[in-house]
């Protein structure tokens, strides 16, 4: 299995700062990278695919970056309803496989 | 829009089999162009991908589950179902049916999620 790690594990920020969460592949997975965020209680939403790609109707302010085993997700300006927790996920090989996660909160 | 729907017991007794339906609404499974997915997340954990189903019913477990899953594809009903055998205490978590397309790999409509407890 492809062992997905992400960093930080959690962080706080202030709203309106630029937020960046690493994931790191154990092996190369070209741009075949996706990212969600999770609110308590819900399923998690597709932000990202393709590693770049923004998911019709996700605010601007969310982007992605990164190829092989180095991967970034970005908050541009952080926003209140933004606090959840942000998944990496690989499809370059079955089976599918998460990050650990990390949980964005508001300083 | 499609919608999915998880439906099954909230409670299940060890060594007992964990059975759960997906039902997928505003759009057809025989359609083919998706894999249809059960993810699970263990309370305050992670994301774990259990396994998918095509609509012809061709699937791929996930390895460290595989001796105890069962997916299966009713098309009449528009519904996919998972069986998790000789649970565990482990197996506590919400469980999610998710649509991937085939040539995504990635999750773009989810269930709401369902929790299944594994208690006697």
């Amino acid at each position: 299995d492809i062992q997905m790690t992400q960093s930080p594990s959690s962080l706080s920020a202030s709203v309106g700062d630029r937020v960046t969460i690493t994931c790191q592949a154990s092996q190369d997975i070209s741009n075949y990278l996706n990212w969600y965020q999770q609110k308590p209680g819900k399923a998690p939403k597709l932000l990202i695919y393709d590693a770049s790609n923004l998911e019709t109707g996700v605010p601007s302010r969310f982007s992605g970056s990164g190829s092989g085993t180095d991967f970034t997700f970005t908050i541009s300006s952080l926003q209140p309803e933004d606090i959840a927790t942000y998944y990496c996920q690989q499809y370059d090989n079955l089976p599918r496989t998460f990050g650990p996660g990390t949980k964005v909160d508001i300083k | 829009q499609v919608q999915l729907q998880e439906s099954g017991p909230g409670l299940v007794k060890p060594s007992q089999t964990l059975s759960l339906t997906c039902t997928v609404s505003g759009g057809s499974i025989s359609s083919g162009g998706y894999y249809w997915s059960w993810i699970r997340q263990h309370p305050g954990k992670g994301l774990e991908w259990i396994g998918y189903i095509y609509y012809s019913g061709s699937t791929y477990y996930n390895p460290s589950l595989k001796s105890r899953v069962t997916i299966s594809v009713d098309t009449s009903k528009n519904q996919f179902s998972l069986k998790l055998s000789s649970v565990t205490a482990a197996d506590t978590a919400v469980y999610y049916c998710a649509r991937e397309p085939l040539m995504g790999g990635y999750f773009d409509y989810w269930g709401q999620g369902t929790l299944v407890t594994v208690s006697s």
